[in-house]
């Protein structure tokens, strides 16, 4: 079992650029979730994916958006990136149907400049 | 809303100390409690976690115990390694909220 994987695992952009991040979920699971860490601080929940339809969403702006595929994966897109975009995005998965803890990722570290 | 609350770092402490993380917790129904640890440059991996009251988490030296009804899961080890210095992020999933949520962390310094 691979667990949950990012790609890329580092990416530079320039101030205005759009980007878009990766994320395969554990095997067997159908929901995904985004966090953005900023350094120093704890994650923070950006929306969560399931059934291929944004189901909740945190306190972000609409520059920040996803996609869910058939196959469960999942993108993160930010658009218009500005220097405090920068973070460590974190991608975890989980079963819906269970509902129980979150697997995550080892995150993209994204670098605005 | 569900939150969490650690203490604020850093914590420093000599090889060999005794270590505390206090963190307690907002929430209703019943979630489950983890800590995470994030070593510098990388993402979080999983601790410990303690899924109904009175279970005590267990990892590499590291213990916490659910409490419910002082809303705490401290996290305790007997002796710290210079390897242990990371953030320390204590964390809920609640069943009816569906995501995780961090506490702010705390930086651990252990000095040889």
């Amino acid at each position: 079992d691979a667990g949950v994987t990012q790609s890329p695992t580092h990416l530079i952009k320039t101030r205005g650029q759009q980007v878009t991040l990766r994320c395969s979920p554990k095997s067997g699971h159908d929901t995904v979730s985004w966090y953005q860490q900023a350094l120093g601080q704890g994650p923070q929940f950006i929306f969560q994916y399931y059934e291929e339809e944004e189901r909740q969403r945190g306190n972000f702006p609409d520059r920040f958006s996803g996609h869910q595929f058939p196959n469960y994966s999942s993108e993160l897109n930010v658009n218009a990136l500005l220097l405090g975009d920068s973070a460590l995005y974190l991608c975890a998965s989980s079963l819906r149907q269970l509902n129980t803890e979150a697997f995550f990722g080892q995150g993209t570290r994204l670098t605005v400049v | 809303g569900d939150s969490v609350t650690q203490m604020e770092g850093p914590v420093t402490l000599s090889e060999e100390a005794f270590l505390t993380i206090n963190c307690t917790y907002t929430a209703t129904g019943y979630p489950s409690l983890f800590w995470y640890v994030q070593y510098p440059g990388e993402g979080l991996q999983l601790l410990l976690k303690a899924t109904k009251a009175d279970d005590k988490g267990s990892n590499k030296g590291f213990e916490a115990t659910y409490r419910k009804e002082t809303t705490s899961f401290h996290l305790e080890k007997g002796s710290v390694q210079v390897s242990d210095s990371a953030v320390y992020f204590c964390a809920l999933f609640n069943t009816g909220g569906f995501k995780t949520i961090f506490g702010a962390g705390t930086r651990l310094f252990v000095k040889a």
